[in-house]
């Protein structure tokens, strides 16, 4: 089944504790980012990328971090999470770049940081 | 940069009824894309309907279908025969057409949840 998934879909942690949160696609899509969605203000870019290698920041990059060694995969990661990044957090791939394709979304991850 | 305003945060049907959800957006561009996003209660986006704005008519998705105002820049939903599973929180989205590096994001709207009434 062509799917992207995340993992964890729940987390608790504390301030400061290092922690990643998976996402892999199965597709062979070029294209994978991140979104974080907070009540009243929608789904936020965070990171992209293009390609392996490829990766560039979105419109909320702070306090985040990513890599794109392999097509499949697109780990965020958050080095010294804080409150504010509690959020629910959501990786979408897609084909390419471009005009007629779609962009297919994780199951999203709920992140709580106190 | 685009923007994408969805002015309602709830609104509310009866089962069998219509109901439009609306959605404004502002951009310079003239070739872009439009999309309707669906998240019910298990979060998951499920894309219900995509406009192309190089498109006349509007597109059309069983009982979904879209009003299209280019010149408005309004993008608005309709939910025809509404049904008890259509209860969810509904996202507009814009995308560029040039869609490379910046400009391959989605940009969504505030989202606006729809209950439905049995």
């Amino acid at each position: 089944e062509a799917q992207v998934t995340q993992n964890p879909r729940y987390l608790i942690t504390v301030t400061g504790k290092k922690l990643t949160v998976t996402c892999s696609q199965n597709m062979n899509h070029e294209y994978m980012s991140w979104y974080r969605q907070d009540p009243g203000l929608g789904l936020r870019q965070i990171y992209y990328s293009m390609n392996v290698e490829v990766t560039d920041k979105g419109d909320v990059p702070e306090g985040y971090k990513v890599s794109r060694k392999e097509k499949r995969n697109f780990p965020l990661i958050l080095e010294s999470p804080s409150p504010n990044q509690t959020s629910l957090y959501f990786c979408a791939s897609s084909l390419r770049t471009g005009s007629s394709y779609e962009q297919y979304f994780g199951p999203g991850t709920r992140l709580t940081v106190t | 940069a685009q923007t994408v305003t969805q002015s309602q945060p709830e609104m509310s049907v009866q089962e069998a009824e219509t109901v439009t959800l609306s959605c404004t957006y502002d951009t310079s561009e003239s070739d872009y894309y439009l999309f309707w996003y669906k998240q019910p209660p298990s979060r998951q986006m499920i894309l219900v309907i995509r406009q192309e704005a190089y498109k006349q008519q509007n597109a059309t998705e069983n009982r979904f279908s879209v009003n299209f105002q280019k010149a408005a820049k309004s993008f608005s939903l309709k939910i025809s025969d509404s049904q008890l599973g259509d209860a969810a929180m509904y996202f507009c989205a814009y995308r560029s057409a040039r869609s490379y590096g910046a400009n391959s994001k989605l940009t969504f709207g505030k989202g606006i949840t729809l209950s439905v009434r049995p």
